[in-house]
C-alpha cells in the first residue's frame, strides 16, 4: 500500500530533550515536507526536500532540522525542544516538487512540558 | 493580515444539504487552488485542484475559482455524514515549490 508514515504518533517529552521524529515514504516519492499544525494557523511548512541531500527552510524553520540521506526518509529533528513546538506535525511527500498532490502522513501529535 | 483567509466555523449542516466553504487571498500571484478534505486524527487528503479561474466538478463537489476578487470556493452537493471533516483551501504562486494553507474550516454533517 502507497503510505506515507510517521512515528511516534504521539509523544510527550520535557523541554530540552532531543527527539526525532521518523517520517518515510514508499512511493520512491522526490518532494518530502513537514508541515506543523495549530489551531487557528492550518498548515504551515517547516522544511522541504527536492531530492536526496537536498533541503530548504520553510516559514517556520526556527527550532527544527531535518535530513535527507535517502531518498525514503526525512527525519524532523528537535535539538532542544520547547512549549511552543507542542503542535501537530504531519509530514507529506509528492512526486515531483511541483506536484500539488501532496500525500500527508498520519500525523504525530507532540507535547513538550 | 494572512495571506489565505478561511472561516473556521464550525459549521453543522442536515444530510442533504448544499455546503459552501469559502476561502479569500490577498496575494495576486497563486496561480494554483486545492481543497484538501481531513478527517479527525487523520492526514489531509487532496480533494479538488484548480489552475487559475473557472470551475471544476467531481461528482458532489464543484470547485470555483474566482481571481479578479481573490474568493475560491468549495460546493457539496446532496452532503453527507461522511464528509464531516476539516476542509482546508491551498494555494500556490507559479513557481513556487510550497503550498499555503487556510486554517481550515470543521464542517459536520448531521444524519
Amino acid at each position: 500500500e502507497a503510505q506515507v508514515t510517521q512515528n511516534p504518533r504521539y509523544l510527550i517529552t520535557v523541554t530540552g530533550k532531543k527527539l526525532t521524529v521518523t517520517c518515510s515514504q514508499n512511493m520512491n516519492h522526490e518532494y518530502m515536507s513537514w508541515y506543523r499544525q495549530d489551531p487557528g494557523l492550518g498548515l504551515r511548512q517547516i522544511y522541504y526536500s527536492m531530492n536526496v541531500e537536498v533541503t530548504d527552510k520553510g516559514d517556520v524553520p526556527e527550532g527544527y532540522k531535518v535530513s535527507r540521506k535517502e531518498k525514503r526518509n526525512f527525519p524532523l529533528i528537535l535539538e532542544s525542544p520547547s512549549p511552543n513546538q507542542t503542535s501537530l506535525y504531519f509530514c507529506a511527500s509528492s512526486l515531483l516538487p511541483y506536484t500539488d498532490t501532496q500525500y500527508f502522513g498520519p500525523g504525530t501529535r507532540l507535547t513538550v512540558l | 493580515q494572512k495571506e489565505v483567509e478561511q472561516d473556521p466555523g464550525p459549521l453543522s449542516v442536515p444530510e442533504g444539504a448544499i455546503v459552501s466553504l469559502n476561502c479569500t487571498y490577498s496575494n495576486s500571484a497563486f496561480q494554483y487552488f486545492m481543497w484538501y478534505r481531513q478527517y479527525s486524527r487523520k492526514g489531509p487528503e487532496l480533494l479538488m485542484y484548480t489552475y487559475s479561474s473557472g470551475n471544476k466538478e467531481d461528482g458532489r463537489f464543484t470547485a470555483q475559482v474566482d481571481k479578479s476578487s481573490k474568493y475560491i470556493s468549495l460546493f457539496i452537493r446532496d452532503s453527507q455524514p461522511s464528509d464531516s471533516a476539516t476542509y482546508l483551501c491551498a494555494m500556490r504562486r507559479g513557481s513556487a515549490r510550497q503550498l499555503t494553507f487556510g486554517s481550515g474550516t470543521q464542517l459536520t454533517v448531521l444524519p
